[in-house]
């Protein structure tokens, strides 16, 4: 079945410094979103890529698509404290409807 | 707040006991998701349900079932629990079967299993 795997496990940075967080798919991908979750709290949904190669900016993140359409990455440019929480993936598979979540990247950010 | 609401919001049970957890989608949504969430780790995909049927099954054993219900609310039942059963567990919704629609977790139940 499709996996999606997802790295770093951890990323402990100093307020100010970047983070990017990387997701690489077994199969192609239909699309892939990406989600945060702050402790104790649930996913919560960030952005959708679906074209091959794709990127787009939120504010200080920006999220890529590859060309081939299995891997995919996010990058916050100066973390802030209120950047705290774990980074997920998440793949559409091509021939259903499921995603398939990576294990997440948590991220730390020290003040 | 995403108008996905779960309940209840935390349970323990022991071992061989069955549980019931409920998720109201959001308003107009008609496809359900349920994922387990153990600690530390990613949401795995437990099954999902659209108009009423199910719609797609992960890797999870039969003890695990689910309903969904005419206003498109669903249920997770698990039986037999074991102490592996311990979880966040998680629904989302969204409008239509397509994974490319963005879709709405609710807060999660937080299950124990002693």
């Amino acid at each position: 079945g499709q996996q999606v795997m997802q790295i770093p496990q951890y990323q402990h940075v100093q307020e100010g410094e970047d983070f990017t967080t990387y997701c690489n798919s077994s199969t192609t991908l239909s699309n892939i979103q990406w989600y945060k979750q702050r402790p104790g709290g649930h996913p919560v949904f960030l952005i959708q890529l679906v074209k091959s190669g794709e990127v787009k900016k939120q504010k200080r993140l920006t999220f890529q698509f590859g060309e081939a359409k299995k891997n995919s990455s996010l990058h916050i440019t100066a973390t802030q404290t209120t950047d705290v929480g774990t980074y997920f993936c998440a793949g559409g598979e091509t021939s259903g409807s499921r995603l398939t979540f990576g294990e997440g990247t948590q991220l730390t950010v020290n003040p | 707040e995403t108008g996905v609401t779960q309940s209840p919001t935390h349970l323990i049970k022991t071992r061989g006991q069955q549980v019931t957890l409920r998720c109201s989608s959001q308003s107009g949504h008609n496809t359900v998701s349920w994922y387990q969430q153990a600690l530390g780790q990613g949401p795995q995909f437990i099954f999902q349900y659209y108009r009423e049927e199910e719609n797609g099954r992960g890797n999870f054993p039969p003890r695990f079932s689910g309903l969904q219900f005419p206003n498109y609310s669903s249920e997770l039942n698990v039986n037999a629990l074991e102490l592996d059963d311990s979880a966040l567990y998680l629904c989302a919704s969204r409008q239509g079967l397509p994974s490319y629609n963005e879709q709405f977790f609710g807060p999660g139940t937080r299950l124990t299993v002693l």
